[in-house]
């Protein structure tokens, strides 16, 4: 079964400076990998994904991440952080061969200081 | 505008009592998902519904049951059979079911349900 690993609980960085939220993923066929974004009590929404084609996806609110086949990984980054980032992340993966299931990482939390 | 809204936002219960999530799409899309989040452990799915009378037990569903009478419900009953039911409850949709395709969820904004 397809699988999604979030290495970091927390990370984090100062304003203005860049951030990475790390996630590897296990498949068996092609991956299909998403990054959502959690503030307090609220729903996840959807910041990009990969499908596939280019390895480097561009989303909402200046985020984009790095699909790495040989690596496995698919990182979320931002060239410079804002305080407004500070929440939740979450990667998830749906594999081509399971369609039915999508599987999320456990989150990273983001905490950016001013 | 279009979205996904699930009520209440917040809900206690008694032990024993069975208590029913609503949630309501105005997106047009035809599958449905029901997730629980825990504190540290991501999102695992309840149940799932691809089509209107249809739907398929994910993870974690023993101790509730849901219905989908209509394309755009997809209520969730937490049964007095969950043995922990505390927790965060999403409802999501996607434009196609997780056999097909690879859309995205869209979520609503969750209900958190505390057992007193």
């Amino acid at each position: 079964a397809q699988s999604v690993a979030q290495p970091e609980d927390q990370v984090n960085v100062a304003e203005g400076n860049p951030l990475t939220v790390k996630c590897t993923y296990s498949v068996s066929g092609n991956p299909y990998l998403f990054w959502y974004v959690q503030y307090p009590n609220r729903g996840l929404q959807f910041l990009l994904k990969y499908i596939t084609g280019d390895n480097l996806v561009k989303g909402s609110y200046g985020f984009e991440a790095e699909f790495n086949k040989s690596q496995t990984s698919f990182h979320l980054k931002k060239p410079s952080a804002l305080v407004s980032d500070s929440a939740l992340y979450f990667c998830a993966v749906r594999d081509s061969w399971n369609n039915n299931d999508m599987r999320f990482g456990a989150g990273t939390r983001l905490t950016v200081k001013p | 505008d279009g979205g996904i809204t699930q009520s209440p936002k917040y809900l206690f219960r008694k032990e024993g009592q069975n208590v029913t999530l609503s949630c309501e799409q105005n997106l047009n899309h035809d599958a449905m998902y029901w997730y629980r989040q825990d504190p540290g452990q991501g999102l695992r799915l309840i149940y799932y519904s691809q089509i209107v009378n249809d739907f398929q037990k994910g993870d974690i569903a023993e101790g509730y049951s849901v219905s989908r009478e209509k394309k755009e419900s997809f209520p969730l009953t937490v049964t007095s059979a969950q043995k922990n039911p505390t927790a965060f409850y999403l409802c999501a949709s996607s434009i196609d079911h997780l056999g097909a395709g690879a859309g995205e969820l869209f979520f609503g904004e969750g209900s958190r349900l505390t057992v007193l």
